[in-house]
């Protein structure tokens, strides 16, 4: 069965820490990693990983995928209070046709000011 | 351009009754999934349509079912509701069916079932 696993499950650390969120996972056909920030409703995409070694950054977010090891690791530097949310790995695989989006639990973030 | 709405916010349920809830996709999108996110959990993938016929499923019993229309609108009917079908219902929309294609989420339908 297709799974999604993200350590830690929530974290508290202090304005200015930096943070790393882990990501792993066992799915057949992969095709595609998804991060997502979810602080209210609606998750909100940051990034979108395909290839191994390749690092996605986006200011103080950064992200980068193995797929020999399979997992995906999410770094956010210089945290701030805005950073406090759940973060979301999702993996997307294509069986049969269709594809499909496995979610993790997710890591609850609080940056405490 | 507008994103994805979802309709209603909020809905109270008992055992045994039926419910849609409803979801319109962002401009230009043609594909429409959804998930049932539990509290404390990650989304649950239900389904997904693309042009109107159902394109994948996840591991949701038959009484879950949907439509999408015309315009890429979706709807999501729950049969014989149960208390554990209390959840967030989020609805996604994307451009065309392709795991190369960022999913927008609308906010989220929460359904509580007593």
């Amino acid at each position: 069965e297709d799974k999604v696993v993200q350590s830690p499950l929530s974290l508290v650390v202090h304005e200015g820490d930096t943070v790393t969120l882990n990501c792993s996972y066992e799915v057949t056909n992969f095709r595609s990693l998804l991060w997502y920030k979810q602080e209210k409703k609606a998750p909100t995409f940051l990034f979108m990983l395909t290839s191994s070694g390749i690092e996605k950054k986006s200011g103080r977010l950064s992200s980068i995928l193995d797929k020999k090891e399979l997992f995906s690791i999410l770094n956010i530097t210089a945290t701030q209070t805005g950073d406090s949310a759940i973060y979301l790995c999702a993996v997307v695989s294509f069986t049969s046709g269709t594809y499909k989006y496995i979610f993790g639990t997710g890591t609850r973030l609080k940056v405490l000011a | 351009e507008t994103g994805v709405t979802q309709s209603p916010t909020h809905l109270i349920k008992t055992r045994g009754q039926q419910v849609t809830l409803r979801c319109s996709s962002q401009s230009g999108h043609n594909t429409v999934s959804w998930y049932q996110q539990a509290l404390g959990q990650g989304p649950q993938f239900i389904f997904q349509y693309y042009r109107e016929e159902e394109n994948g499923r996840g591991n949701f019993p038959p009484r879950f079912s949907g439509l999408q229309f015309p315009n890429y609108s979706s709807e999501l009917n729950v049969n014989a509701l149960e208390l554990d079908d209390s959840a967030l219902y989020l609805c996604a929309s994307s451009y065309r069916v392709s795991s190369y294609n960022e999913q927008f989420f609308g906010p989220g339908t929460r359904l509580t079932v007593l």
